[in-house]
């Protein structure tokens, strides 16, 4: 089992619609958890943290936690096409410093 | 303020040859990680320095190794180069030793080797 999991998708959403992706982890101790958005060609850019279990919204983007079920979201309302882009999850393990990325699912937003 | 600073942006390389690259983490930074990214493999972590120490390290070979400067400025290099070190490393910091902050990255580095 990996460590943390996203489906690679790619999730296809018409614009306007709301889409939604998904993370697993395995640690559940995992303490922190974050979303980067990363364009083609492009390096990883921070959207969102979380650290409390339940919602956190920033403009468009609301983070979910779940850690009973071991599972982060991420839900972007009103999705335009210039959110077209690999959505990546990471997770801070417990006693490391390390940061666990998902491999990233890809997102489609069709005009 | 500015961001994390990777040099170069670009590199080609042959087979066995050695490189180096660099990064400045965002001013007031001190701890700097580095990660190797493929389409096949996703964002792989490599090592992590804090106060000039190397603190956590990836499964990668010893032909991967870093190292940290007074002034939190990082290195990585890579020796005895193979067709399978093609990739983007990015390097990413953080303020401190808190292991709860979010981690910035770079542009990256894009080597290629032949």
């Amino acid at each position: 089992q990996k460590e943390v999991e996203q489906n690679s998708g790619p999730l296809s959403v018409p614009e306007g619609a709301i889409a939604s992706l998904n993370c697993t982890y395995s640690d559940r101790g995992s303490q922190s958890f974050f979303w980067y958005r990363q364009y083609s060609g492009k390096s990883p850019e921070l959207i969102m943290s979380i650290y409390s279990n339940g919602d956190k919204e920033d403009g468009r983007f609301t983070a979910q936690l779940n850690k009973a079920s071991q599972y982060v979201s991420l839900l972007i309302r009103d999705s335009q096409p210039s959110d077209s882009a690999t959505y990546l999850c990471a997770v801070k393990g417990t006693g490391t410093y390390k940061y666990i990325f998902g491999t990233g699912t890809r997102l489609k937003v069709l005009a | 303020k500015a961001g994390v600073t990777q040099t170069p942006r670009y590199l080609i390389k042959t087979r066995g040859q050695q490189v180096t690259l660099s990064c400045s983490p965002i001013s007031g930074h001190r701890s700097v990680s580095w990660y190797q990214q493929t389409p096949g493999q996703g964002l792989q972590f490599l090592f992590e320095y804090f106060s000039e120490t190397q603190r956590n390290k990836g499964n990668f070979p010893g032909r991967f190794s870093g190292r940290q400067f007074s002034n939190s400025r990082s290195e990585m290099n890579v020796s005895t180069l193979e067709l399978g070190d093609s990739a983007l490393y990015l390097c990413a910091s953080r303020p401190d030793g808190n292991s709860n902050q979010p981690q910035h990255f770079g542009d990256g580095t894009r080597l290629s080797i032949l």
